[in-house]
């Protein structure tokens, strides 16, 4: 089965420079989540997509801003990055129950960022 | 708001021992209540998760977890751990579906022979 697919895999910027992580939902997936996991802790949410608005919203910094695009994949676009940003980036996917979905979240892969 | 718990940052069972990963809840609204398992640099996998109806959630690799309301618990167990059982794994909680999942902070499970 497909899953969510997400690129690229591995990244390492300098302090200061900007990123872009896409991610591509599961097939039929209508919404999309973004979470962050720093070294050694637990994920923490970021922001999250339903049909292309913005869902909800976490402990995302003013430096990051996300969309998702009328194919559904969404992007994590980072700016003035800091050695703090260094985590790895997980996109998740699901579909709701009212479109015949289950509402459960499948992960992606991650993106390890590096911030040197 | 949604918060959870558990109980022990590292876990080390011998292999076939009963495994018992804990984990306490907190939630304002019926929560659904999920497992993840994460093997080292991977991404998350659900294990099991409960929304509604019965109470015993049967999930993937023999595990399964019961939710009690009365106690806030949603504890994970399995009755014969095997080596390649060892990961972390995260419980999380949501408000209910497409909503964001709060995780706890993990449990490194180790397996020794």
């Amino acid at each position: 089965a497909a899953g969510v697919i997400q690129s690229p895999r591995h990244l390492i910027k300098e302090k200061r420079e900007t990123a872009t992580l896409k991610c591509y939902p599961i097939p039929r997936h209508d919404t999309v989540y973004w979470y962050q996991q720093g070294p050694g802790q637990d994920p923490q949410f970021l922001i999250s997509f339903y049909e292309k608005m913005q869902s909800d919203k976490g402990s995302i910094p003013d430096r990051f801003s996300a969309q998702q695009f009328s194919d559904y994949h969404s992007e994590l676009n980072m700016s003035s990055l800091e050695l703090g940003d260094s985590a790895l980036y997980f996109c998740a996917s699901s579909r709701g129950v009212l479109e015949g979905g289950t509402d459960t979240q499948y992960f992606g892969p991650g993106t390890r960022l590096t911030v040197l | 708001a949604q918060s959870v718990t558990q109980l022990g940052s590292h876990v080390s069972v011998s292999e076939g021992a009963l495994v018992l990963l804990r984990c306490n809840y907190s939630s304002s609204v019926p929560p659904y209540l999920f497992w993840y398992v994460q093997y080292p640099n991977q991404g998350l996998q659900l294990l099991l998760k409960y929304t509604t109806g019965a109470t015993l959630v049967k999930g993937i690799n023999g595990f399964e977890a019961e939710f009690k309301k009365s106690e806030t618990s949603f504890h994970l167990t399995k009755p014969s751990a095997h080596m390649s059982d060892a990961a972390e794994y995260f419980c999380a909680v949501s408000p209910g579906g497409g909503n964001k999942l709060t995780f706890g902070t993990g449990t490194q499970l180790k397996v020794e022979l």
